[in-house]
């Protein structure tokens, strides 16, 4: 069946470090990945998306990283902020699916100071 | 540009009841789709409507029913509520219905009691 699953559910980094952030998506017809972000009491927040026919994509501190081969996608944040606690969700798509997306099922990112 | 707005933010109602909620996308964008957000199962699918027809629906009992309207402007309703539907009902809206970067509100809270 169709499941797109995050290895960590708590990631804990220091202030300006780096993070990562992990997912597995199981569906080889996926080819559109999004990641949000939500913090509490608010909706998920886009951050950046990719399609497969991209295996990497950069926005403002973040880069998404796309392995077809071995279904895997990465959330790397650079230089980490308070600011970027949350919990961080992957999620899938597939053509003819319209808009529907599959979430896994979130990473806790906390920093500390 | 408002974002996406969800009414009522809050809502409390007991089991046998029905409930209506409410989502304006963001001006523009035509089609809407629905989440339910549960600590057990994560984010989960409703339905997208896109230009007043339900374009994609969900593993979800009958009593979750949808429509948008022709401003794009959408509700969802559950009738015979029960003490599992308690969760964050998210709606999220974008441009077209075909893969497109979506944008969520702030979700609206029911609880059933």
């Amino acid at each position: 069946g169709e499941s797109v699953g995050l290895h960590l559910p708590t990631l804990s980094v220091q202030e300006g470090d780096n993070s990562i952030i992990n997912c597995a998506y199981s569906n080889s017809a996926s080819d559109y990945f999004i990641w949000y972000k939500q913090e509490s009491g608010k909706g998920p927040q886009f951050i950046i998306d990719i399609r497969s026919n991209m295996d990497k994509r950069q926005g403002q501190r973040v880069t998404v990283l796309l392995n077809k081969t071995v279904k895997h996608l990465s959330l790397q944040i650079a230089a980490t902020q308070p600011g970027d606690s949350a919990v961080y969700f992957c999620a899938e798509s597939r053509m003819g699916g319209g808009n529907k997306l599959t979430f896994g099922t979130g990473t806790q990112l906390k920093v500390e100071l | 540009k408002a974002g996406v707005t969800q009414t009522p933010r809050y809502l409390i109602k007991t089991r046998g009841q029905q409930v209506t909620l409410s989502c304006s996308p963001i001006s523009g964008h035509r089609s809407v789709s629905w989440y339910q957000q549960t600590p057990g199962q994560g984010l989960q699918f409703l339905f997208e409507y896109f230009s007043e027809t339900q374009r994609n629906k969900g593993n979800f009992p009958g009593r979750f029913s949808g429509r948008q309207f022709s401003n794009s402007r959408s509700e969802m309703n559950v009738s015979t509520l029960e003490l599992g539907d308690s969760a964050l009902y998210l709606c999220a809206s974008s441009f077209y219905s075909n893969q497109e970067t979506q944008y969520f509100g702030p979700g609206t809270r029911l609880l059933v009691l």
